[in-house]
């Protein structure tokens, strides 16, 4: 699986929208981004993923730049809540594999 | 559903102890995996299984870890002996494939090896 970078801390004001970046050059063509999160104490959480397209639900957005090389998932409307290490991950989807965790992002939404 | 469910949230035991952890994945699911994380390491995947058959455990640290699937609701891990280097949060999670390939976590064991 292809590599990412992530940046490994950013604050973000309560109630705002937080963006967090990850750059993924060596993505491949049939490699999805996927994002989790792990609020302190409690296992990783599913986020969101995507291909090319931008992809939204209930708990965020993720846009994906034209050439695949770099992604941004936004929180619309930070709570503390959100305060969470973030992790950026490319994978094959439909596919029973393991998941590659880097250190991710940690986030603290500041009240 | 209840989610993945992992036994025992706690263990303290003393180096050369036998460990035993234990995952009930979500019915249905078909993959189940073996996490563990540590402030050092991070978050490392150890071994997962797809219909119950072990598909890569080179995650697996060393020969004094090893894990079981007998059956599609039930898994355990075992450390055989302990020592202190292996105090961390075990998490196990399962999936079940198709389009997304989400995996969903247990809330993880907290091993402290003495």
């Amino acid at each position: 699986d292809a590599k990412t970078t992530q940046p490994p801390s950013m604050d973000c004001a309560e109630g705002r929208a937080a963006n967090l970046p990850c750059n993924h050059s060596t993505i491949s063509g049939n490699e999805y981004v996927y994002w989790y999160r792990q609020i302190h104490s409690q296992g990783p959480q599913y986020i969101i993923h995507g291909l090319k397209n931008n992809e939204t639900n209930e708990m965020a957005s993720l846009i994906i730049t034209e050439d695949r090389k770099s992604s941004t998932l936004i929180l619309p409307h930070a709570t503390l809540r959100d305060t969470a290490v973030y992790y950026c991950i490319v994978r094959v989807a439909n596919r029973d594999d393991k998941i590659i965790f880097g250190k991710g992002t940690r986030l603290h939404i500041l009240p | 559903d209840a989610g993945v469910i992992q036994s025992p949230r706690h263990e303290v035991t003393e180096m050369g102890q036998e460990v035993t952890l234990r995952c009930k994945p979500i019915s249905g699911h078909n993959s189940l995996f073996w996490y563990r994380q540590t402030m050092m390491r991070g978050l490392e995947l150890l071994i997962y299984f797809n219909n119950n058959v072990p598909i890569d455990d080179s995650g697996m640290p060393e020969d004094r870890f090893s894990a079981k699937m007998p059956n599609a609701s039930f898994s355990t891990l075992k450390i055989q002996p302990s020592e202190p280097r292996d105090s961390a949060v075990y998490f196990c999670a399962s999936s079940l494939g198709g389009p997304t390939g989400e995996q969903f976590f247990g809330p993880g064991t907290r091993l402290t090896v003495l």
